[in-house]
């Protein structure tokens, strides 16, 4: 098993550009998050999934949106890019609510 | 609001040396508690989840405790090594069927051979 992947690793965007972060479980987890971390900082939760077709807003929603069209898969979505975006992302699935397992992170720069 | 407060925010130990870290939570109604490690420029490793009905985990020479009443969870680590160092992060399920996690900032951890 692969567990959690996230592509791209590093991303640089400029102002106002926009683009999906992937991210893919082969555990067939049925619930997935998505995460962001700023330095020095925890990590909050942005979007999440209890299910394929089933999507709600985190902590910190606003600036992005989600799909979940599959168990598998779990994209995130960057509309307008923002120097207040620039954070690494981390998406993570479980088995309901049980341990978390996370993906390697995607590092983004809006500049 | 619930709100995970991690101390200390860093630590540097001798190697061999037993160590606790802490982790507080204001709201006591959580589903349950887990505890990761992050490597630098990584992702998040799981190293023990505790219901809330439990009192404490064990794996390998790690051991967490919690005491919900009281809104506290240690991390305790015995004979650390070099290889223990890394950034602990205590993170509490806000309760509901979601698992949704609300995370502290993290002790960073040193140990020094």
């Amino acid at each position: 098993n692969a567990g959690v992947t996230q592509t791209p690793k590093f991303r640089i965007l400029k102002i106002g550009q926009s683009m999906t972060l992937q991210c893919t479980q082969d555990m067939n987890h049925n619930y997935m998050y998505w995460y962001r971390q700023d330095p020095g900082m925890g990590l909050k939760l942005i979007y999440y999934s209890v299910g394929a077709g089933i999507t709600d807003k985190g902590e910190v929603p606003n600036g992005y949106n989600v799909s979940r069209s599959t168990t598998e898969d779990f994209p995130l979505r960057l509309e307008l890019a923002a120097p207040s975006q620039t954070s690494v992302y981390f998406c993570a699935s479980s088995i309901y609510t049980d341990t978390q397992y996370f993906g390697p992170g995607t590092r983004l720069t809006v500049l | 609001k619930q709100e995970v407060t991690q101390i200390p925010a860093a630590l540097s130990v001798p190697e061999g040396e037993n160590l606790v870290l802490n982790c507080s939570f204001t709201d006591s109604a959580i589903y349950n508690l887990q505890w990761f490690r992050q490597d630098p420029g990584k992702g998040l490793t799981s190293l023990l989840l505790i219901q809330s009905s439990q009192r404490e985990q064990t794996s390998g020479r790690l051991n967490a405790s919690l005491d919900k009443s009281s809104g506290r969870s240690t991390l305790y680590i015995a004979a650390s090594q070099p290889g223990d160092s890394a950034t602990y992060l205590c993170a509490v399920s806000s309760g509901g069927s979601q698992g949704n996690l609300i995370f502290g900032k993290g002790t960073k951890l040193s140990v020094k051979p």
